[in-house]
């Protein structure tokens, strides 16, 4: 069982279009996390957010916390080639230790 | 270096032999990941340290794989009798003790088993 669900799994769009990816959850975090991975390189850390709530904007992207703590999403606005790359939200559970909770990742394709 | 660094960054071997991996975390940070990784997946958990100490090592698949962090900062996965199902890229990250456990990794290292 799959404790923190992505969606979609694959998406190939084309430049200038918008795009939501989705990390849905039946349990409480206490924080979560979005990373973006390149080939050939390690996740590399976007915004955590831990608020119920919570919204994050960095440039075009915007990342909201559901207000139970159970799901996030990240809205790219005018997607770019350059955003191009594995997407992954990643969580603390809340009571639970520090372990965090992976999604399996969502692999965006932005074609020029 | 700045960032968390991992060597070596391919490494190919033969079904049977052992292998070491070597992670060198961000200076300051106690928290120290490792994680496997397949193609197009998220990270999947192997085990934690706080400082010296594994704190978390359930995902380690079996008996084969072990790690160590005798200083409390370079830390050595090492993994016995390889198998071609142990090819994957073998992350590494690192955090400080507080906060909202941001992890930052390092590139990764390619293990290929032939």
């Amino acid at each position: 069982t799959q404790l923190l669900e992505q969606s979609p799994q694959f998406l190939s769009i084309q430049e200038g279009e918008n795009l939501t990816v989705y990390c849905n959850s039946s349990s409480v975090f206490s924080s979560l996390q979005w990373y973006r991975q390149e080939p050939g390189e390690g996740p590399v850390l976007l915004v955590t957010v831990v608020t119920g709530g919570e919204v994050k904007k960095l440039k075009r992207l915007t990342f909201q916390f559901g207000d139970a703590r159970k799901d996030s999403s990240l809205h790219i606005t005018a997607a770019q080639p350059g955003d191009t790359g594995l997407y992954l939200c990643a969580g603390v559970r809340a009571g639970n230790n520090r372990k965090l909770i992976w999604g399996l990742g969502t692999s965006l394709a932005v074609n020029p | 270096g700045a960032g968390v660094s991992q060597t070596p960054s391919n490494k190919v071997t033969e079904k049977g032999k052992y292998v070491e991996l070597r992670c060198d975390p961000i200076s300051g940070h106690t928290a120290l990941y490792w994680y496997r990784q397949s193609l197009g997946q998220g990270p999947e958990f192997l085990i934690y340290f706080q400082g010296t100490g594994a704190a978390d090592d359930s995902g380690l698949p079996n008996d084969r794989f072990f790690a160590v962090r005798p200083e409390g900062s370079v830390s050595t996965l090492k993994i016995q009798r390889t198998e071609r199902g142990d090819s994957a890229v073998y992350l590494c990250a690192s955090s400080l003790a507080q906060g909202a456990f941001e992890q930052f990794f390092g590139p990764g290292t390619r293990l290929t088993v032939l």
